[in-house]
């Protein structure tokens, strides 16, 4: 398995409050990602990574912002979370400059219910 | 309409059937993958492919880039295949765009 873990694994908070989920990983892969899953939408991207520093913004980005400081960590973050945050979400990793290892490997997802 | 179409979204089957799952997408892509994710929620990635046929163990995959439609099959099933399979699309700088999945249940 890849050495992908995510922080904290579930989270209950209140509507207003700042939230951050922590994806850390051991592969020095290059590509962090952020999903959040929910039924009837499926996997989709919020945010991803191609370097420190580097990031830009998925499909579902409103009201979630990310940072990432090293290699090995993604950071994010809920400014304000709001019941429609109340999900999964899923990080992933990946190295493309490496021939035949692109594919996504997947943390084991966190659990937020905002109230 | 999704730009990533999986079907069925439900399928039910005996041990030891034959398993096929469609995905058609709508946009240009670089590759797809297939995807696993279990009843506890961890994703596994089974095979990314740009052209052609992937086989690992009972699982096979092809690519139609053309037709723009791919297939995961399944041979000899077993109740342990019960998940949910993904099909997601790669589009520029490595992000997915993934189908709804399919609920396979496969019973003893």
């Amino acid at each position: 398995d890849a050495g992908i873990t995510q922080s904290p694994r579930h989270k209950v908070t209140e509507t207003g409050t700042p939230v951050t989920l922590r994806c850390h990983q051991t592969e020095n892969h290059r590509y962090m990602y952020w999903y959040r899953q929910d039924p009837g939408h499926g996997l989709r991207l919020i945010h991803y990574s191609y370097g420190v520093k580097d990031t830009d913004k998925g499909e579902v980005s409103d009201g979630y912002s990310v940072s990432r400081s090293k290699t090995e960590d993604f950071l994010l973050t809920l400014e304000s979370a709001t019941s429609s945050q109340t999900s999964v979400y899923f990080c992933a990793i990946s190295e493309p400059a490496n021939v035949g290892l692109d594919t996504q490997y997947f943390g084991p997802g966190t659990r937020l219910t905002v109230l | 309409k999704n730009e990533v179409e999986q079907s069925p979204q439900n399928l039910t089957a005996q041990e030891g059937e034959f398993i096929t799952i469609n995905c058609s997408y709508s946009v240009g892509i670089s590759a797809l993958h297939w995807l696993q994710q279990h009843p506890g929620g961890g994703i596994v990635s089974l095979f990314m492919l740009s052209s052609g046929k992937k086989k690992h163990g009972r699982l096979i995959a092809t690519i139609n880039i053309q037709e723009k439609h791919s297939s995961l099959h399944i041979t000899a099933s077993h109740p342990r295949d019960s998940a949910v399979y993904i099909c997601a699309v790669v589009q520029g700088a490595q992000k997915l765009v993934f189908g709804q999945g399919t609920r396979l249940t496969i019973n003893p």
